[in-house]
């Protein structure tokens, strides 16, 4: 069965560089979701997409931004790097039903991001 | 602090024994799902158990929960060395629009050894 792809898997950049990664969800998600887990450290939700449309948003720092495209794949912006924002990256996807009923989130590999 | 705490953070048992895993949580949720995680992988979906559910199977699998303490187990039945790796716990809360938030519990380092 497709599982969730996430490119690049690795990516190295310097600080104050700019970094897009991408995520495209399992086919007829509609909903995106975007993790980050630092090293040693849970999955911290950052924010998520339902019908292209930005649903909830966490801890994401206002230097991050992501949107959904008319495809439902995802694209998540980090610019002026920094060296906290070494960690994974993982992006999830799930069929989301009517609202009061959560589905299963499936995840990619991960974007290993690697701030120098 | 966290809204899911797993304990115990670190298990190591001999392949055939059980392991258990415990999470709790502080508010209502729609349901909670167990992740796995090799060491800088991703992660793998084990099981959902909704809210309105006591217990579920899945294989060598058991959930429990128990949502008047706010708390949920993993059990693994007769343990593999492939079962080593990194246990987490997430509980959905919806979001008006459709989908749910995971907020992920600290996770347990399970080891197994032959």
């Amino acid at each position: 069965a497709a599982g969730v792809i996430q490119s690049p898997r690795h990516l190295i950049k310097e600080k104050r560089e700019t970094a897009t990664l991408k995520c495209y969800p399992i086919p007829r998600h509609d909903t995106v979701y975007w993790y980050q887990q630092g090293p040693g450290q849970d999955p911290q939700f950052l924010i998520s997409f339902y019908e292209k449309m930005q649903s909830d948003k966490g801890s994401i720092p206002d230097r991050f931004s992501a949107q959904q495209f008319s495809d439902y794949h995802s694209e998540l912006n980090m610019s002026s790097l920094e060296l906290g924002d070494s960690a994974l990256y993982f992006c999830a996807s799930s069929r989301a039903p009517p609202s009061g009923i959560a589905d299963t989130q499936y995840f990619g590999p991960g974007t290993r991001l690697t701030v120098l | 602090s966290q809204q899911g705490e797993e304990d115990p953070q670190a298990l190591s048992i001999q392949e055939g024994e059980n392991a258990t895993m415990n999470c709790s949580y502080k508010t209502s949720i729609n349901n909670l799902q167990w992740y796995r995680q090799n060491s800088g992988r991703g992660l793998v979906h084990l099981i959902l158990i909704r809210s309105n559910e006591r217990e579920k199977h899945s294989g060598r699998l058991r959930v429990t929960l128990d949502t008047s303490k706010k708390s949920s187990s993993l059990l693994i039945t007769a343990s593999r060395a492939a079962d080593t790796a990194s246990y987490f716990c997430a509980t959905a809360v919806p979001f008006t629009g459709g989908g749910n938030k995971l907020t992920f519990g600290t996770g347990t380092q399970l080891k197994v050894e032959l």
